[in-house]
């Protein structure tokens, strides 16, 4: 089984501030990792995603995350923040079929 | 090309009432998922269709609850006799094949569904 913990609803940081977006994972398998974003009244899209090549896996936007085995541990970093990263950010896992298990989300306020 | 879409867009209806959700993948994508986001439990996956294959059920909530995949490209989702409890966004996504657990999903806009 899969699991994924995503601590704290909400993040605010300033426009220039480090993001950082914490998940850490629960996995019976090797994982593959996932980090998608929503924007308002839209779907879901792919930030980037870990499937056991590099650790350290770099997305759009500037977003990257480093897995971590020993701290089972895939969070989400971006060095300087922008107004438009304002959204609502999904680390994900999945499991068989490929159905992914989601953790309940971050929002992040980007303040000017 | 084209993404995945999903009609309606918004949906409200009473209580007891059935609705059907429509999903278009994107052409040439043979996997389909159902995913439901509520305020309440968060994302939660629903059915999975792969081709041919008999449809992964394991996440749908009760029988009031049904899919079908005509011909191997668009989707509907049912739900009968809705409960106020079902009101959420339903998300539909698309990946290219089940080569593995490192599949990107393409998700679609989602139906958000109101239950007076």
């Amino acid at each position: 089984a899969q699991s994924v913990t995503q601590l704290g609803s909400h993040v605010s940081v300033s426009e220039g501030a480090l993001v950082l977006l914490r998940c850490n994972y629960s996995s019976s398998v090797p994982p593959y990792l996932f980090w998608y974003v929503q924007y308002p009244n839209q779907g879901l899209q792919l930030l980037l995603k870990y499937t056991s090549a590099a650790t350290l896996v770099k997305g759009i936007n500037g977003f990257e995350a480093e897995f971590k085995k020993s701290e089972t541990s895939f969070h989400l970093t971006k060095p300087s923040a922008h107004m438009s990263d304002a959204a609502e950010y999904f680390c994900a896992v999945a499991g068989a079929n490929s159905k992914l298990t989601f953790g309940k989300g971050i929002t992040l306020s980007v303040r000017p | 090309g084209a993404g995945v879409s999903q009609s309606p867009s918004n949906k409200v209806t009473e209580k007891g009432k059935d609705v059907e959700l429509r999903c278009d993948p994107i052409s040439g994508h043979t996997a389909l998922y159902w995913y439901r986001q509520s305020l309440g439990q968060g994302l939660e996956f629903l059915i999975y269709f792969q081709g041919n294959s008999a449809p992964d059920k394991s996440g749908l909530p009760s029988d009031r609850f049904s899919a079908e995949r005509t011909g191997g490209s668009v989707s509907t989702l049912t739900i009968q006799r809705t409960q106020q409890e079902d009101s959420a966004v339903y998300l539909c996504a698309s990946s290219v094949k089940p080569s593995g657990r490192s599949d990107t999903q393409y998700f679609g806009p989602g139906t958000r569904l109101t239950v007076l």
